[in-house]
C-alpha cells in the first residue's frame, strides 16, 4: 500500500448493492497481498489475501483482483450488509522483508 | 481466550512521562510486531521480533524500545513522552514466512497531554 493522501477516503453504498474498494500500491517487488477490516474500536482483522501468481481470489462474499501491471488491488464486497461498514486497507508484503506495509484504508459507510 | 492481547486499553499520560504497554499472544506464532496507528488512520510498522530477536527495527526515535522476553510477550516502553507519541498502538503476530496475514490485538489508545 501506498500512503495516498492526508484525507481517509470515504465510499458509501446502499445495503444490498456490491462495493468495490480500491488500492494502489508501489513496490513493483510485492509478491503477496491482504486486505483488513477495521471496524470502529478494534484492531484491523483479517479478510482476503492473493499472491502475486494469482489475479483473482474468492472468499465468501469478497473477491479480491489484482493487476500487477498497474499495481493495483481491489476488493469487491457481494450484497454489502451494514456489518460491512468498517475501514479497509490493503496491505503488501515484498517477499523476505516479512513486514506489511498498508494503504491509507477507505472508510466503507453503509447505507439503510 | 483472547488470541492477541494487550494492555492497557487506554493511556493517558502527561508529557515527560515513562510508559510501557504490553501484548501477549496465545496463538502459538514465532514473530510479534509492533505498528502506530495515527489520527488519519495510517498503520506503520515500528517493530519485529522473531522468536526474542529484533528483526525489523524502522526508523523510530531511541524513546521507543521494544522488548521481548519471550516468544509469546512482545512490550514497548516509551520513554520522555511526547504529544506527537498520541496514537493508537496495535501489536501483531503471526509465523514468519508462512504467508499469512497478521493477527492484531484491539489497541491501546495513548494519550500525551
Amino acid at each position: 500500500g501506498e500512503s495516498v493522501g492526508l484525507h481517509l477516503p470515504t465510499l458509501s453504498v446502499q445495503e444490498g448493492d456490491n462495493s468495490i474498494i480500491n488500492c494502489a500500491y508501489s513496490n513493483s517487488a510485492s509478491d503477496y497481498f491482504i486486505w483488513y477490516k477495521q471496524e470502529s474500536g478494534k484492531g484491523p482483522q483479517f479478510i482476503i489475501d492473493i499472491r502475486s501468481n494469482m489475479d483473482k481470489r474468492q472468499g465468501q462474499r469478497v473477491t479480491v483482483l489484482l493487476n500487477k501491471t498497474v499495481k493495483h488491488l481491489s476488493l469487491q464486497i457481494a450484497a454489502t450488509q451494514p456489518g460491512d461498514s468498517a475501514v479497509y486497507f490493503c496491505a503488501d508484503e515484498e517477499e523476505g522483508t516479512y513486514k506489511y506495509i498498508f494503504g491509507t484504508g477507505t472508510r466503507l459507510k453503509v447505507l439503510a | 481466550d483472547t488470541a492477541v492481547s494487550q494492555t492497557p486499553k487506554y493511556l493517558v499520560t502527561q508529557m515527560g512521562n515513562d510508559k510501557s504497554i504490553k501484548c501477549e499472544q496465545n496463538l502459538g506464532h514465532d514473530t510479534m510486531y509492533w505498528y502506530k496507528q495515527d489520527s488519519k488512520k495510517f498503520l506503520k510498522i515500528m517493530f519485529s521480533y522473531n522468536n526474542k530477536e529484533l528483526i525489523i527495527n524502522e526508523t523510530v526515535p531511541n524513546r521507543f524500545s521494544p522488548k521481548s522476553p519471550d516468544k509469546a510477550h512482545l512490550n514497548l516502553h516509551i520513554n520522555s513522552l511526547e504529544l506527537g507519541d498520541s496514537a493508537v498502538y496495535f501489536c501483531a503476530s503471526n509465523l514468519l514466512g508462512q504467508g499469512h496475514g497478521y493477527t492484531f490485538g484491539s489497541g491501546t489508545r495513548l494519550t500525551v497531554v
